[in-house]
């Protein structure tokens, strides 16, 4: 099983400054890495696929990079709407798909 | 843009079979997607739980598979899940989500339902 864990579990950052969340896989898993953004009470939303390409809809402030093992999804000037969790989700290798165990990106 | 809404018992008894089932509209359940089901335990992040194609081929976490059920009702354009001999920590918000062949990123995911396990 493909553990990815990332980092940090909980980030404070201010409106309008730039936030790096990561994300490390156990193994390689290529470019085969999705983001996602869930806020209370909803479903995760799709934002990254393929490690750096942003999903329909996902505004261009939400980069994502990496390869291999490690991996990044920032966003550039932060909205009070970005305040959320995200995770990240492996598909190289399954069964079974995995996850992160999550960031929280709070309001400083 | 494919909808998934999930329905089914909120309390399940200790031991008993936990079901839910995941309605789709706005696309076939014939369509080219895995079917699958994810969990989150209130609190903790999510957890992929199986999937199932519309071939009817399934792949389960090995950690749930002894348990897991998930099959397709083609003629309601439905998939359901069901976990027997279910226990307290089994208790999350389960959502049903769909991945685009060949990939397997969550690109659509219903709302979620919480069910608990409790006498």
């Amino acid at each position: 099983e493909i553990v990815m864990t990332q980092s940090p579990a909980t980030l404070s950052v201010s409106p309008g400054e730039r936030a790096t969340l990561s994300c490390r896989a156990s193994q390689s898993i290529s470019s085969n890495l999705a983001w996602f953004q869930q806020k209370p009470g909803q479903a995760p939303r799709l934002l990254i696929y393929r490690a750096s390409t942003r999903a329909t809809g996902i505004p261009a402030r939400f980069s994502g990079s990496g390869s291999g093992t490690e991996f990044t999804l920032t966003i550039s000037s932060l909205q009070s709407e970005d305040f959320a969790v995200y995770h990240c989700q492996q598909y190289d290798d399954w069964p079974p798909i995995t996850f992160g165990q999550g960031t929280r990106l709070e309001i400083k | 843009q494919v909808q998934l809404q999930e329905s089914g018992p909120g309390l399940v008894k200790p031991s008993g079979t936990l079901s839910l089932t995941c309605a789709v509209s706005g696309g076939s359940i014939s369509d080219y997607n895995w079917w699958s089901w994810v969990r989150q335990p209130p609190g903790k992040g999510l957890e992929w739980i199986g999937e199932i194609y519309r071939s009817g081929t399934t792949d389960f976490n090995p950690s749930l598979k002894s348990r897991v059920t998930i099959s397709l009702d083609k003629s309601k354009n439905q998939f359901s899940l069901k976990v027997s001999s279910a226990t307290a920590a089994d208790t999350a918000v389960y959502y049903c989500a769909s991945a685009s062949w060949p990939s397997r990123y969550f690109d659509n995911w219903g709302q979620g339902t919480l069910v608990t396990v409790s006498s």
